[in-house]
């Protein structure tokens, strides 16, 4: 079975810019959560999708946001990027149902904002 | 000028030794705990997870100790081989009310082996 997919694997913006950040969970999976990990601060939950719906999220401004597919896919954006977006952005799938909570990562999507 | 950051914790073993790494969660109410590797240039990998309902739980040269009363979680490993060389997260996990999960990580614990 295949892992959690995170396209692209690295990526150079400019301050002001956007970026849409892809990621496909584990076959099965229909939860998908992202996280935001920095040297500074470390690893910081941004949201977490399940149907399509935002079940959850974390304390981040309004710029970041995300979606879900109805193949359970999911896609995170950052607007107006500022140079402390730089991080790698962690993307992660679990089963849903009582006791699941363990969470599978991709590798990531390391962001660099110039 | 100097940066600001999280300083990471360190241990440094020999091969063949067994490591240790301590863990201390913040909220009482959390109700399952789990543990992640990450190598350089990866996301975290599942070493073993706990329930707040268990004190102990052995896997594969490793084991995971929970004391609920000073809210500390500790990992520890068997053996230590040069591939165990990464860092190593404690993550606690926040039921929401939502019916969301959503798991709150520690600052992590560089481990390194010295072959």
């Amino acid at each position: 079975k295949a892992g959690v997919t995170q396209t692209p694997r690295y990526l150079i913006k400019t301050r002001g810019q956007q970026v849409t950040l892809s990621c496909s969970p584990i076959s099965g999976h229909r939860s998908v959560s992202w996280y935001q990990q920095t040297p500074g601060q470390g690893l910081q939950f941004l949201f977490e999708y399940f149907s399509e719906t935002q079940r959850n999220k974390g304390n981040f401004p309004g710029r970041f946001s995300g979606r879900q597919f109805s193949n359970s896919r999911s896609e995170m954006n950052v607007s107006t990027l500022e140079l402390g977006d730089s991080a790698l952005y962690l993307c992660a799938s679990r089963n849903m149902g009582q006791g699941n909570e363990k969470l599978f990562f991709g590798s990531g999507t390391q962001l660099s904002v110039l | 000028g100097e940066s600001v950051g999280l300083h990471l914790p360190t241990l440094s073993v020999q091969e063949g030794d067994n490591s240790i790494i301590n863990c201390a969660y913040s909220n009482s109410a959390s109700d399952y705990f789990i543990w992640y590797k990450q190598e350089s240039g990866k996301g975290p990998q599942f070493i073993i997870d706990i329930r707040s309902n268990m004190d102990k739980r052995q896997g594969q040269r490793v084991t995971v100790l929970l004391n609920k009363t000073v809210k500390h979680l500790s990992l520890q490993i068997a053996a230590t081989q040069p591939g165990d060389s990464a860092v190593y997260f404690c993550a606690e996990n926040s039921r929401q009310e939502t019916s969301g999960s959503r798991l709150t990580f520690g600052e992590g614990t560089q481990l390194t082996v010295n072959p």
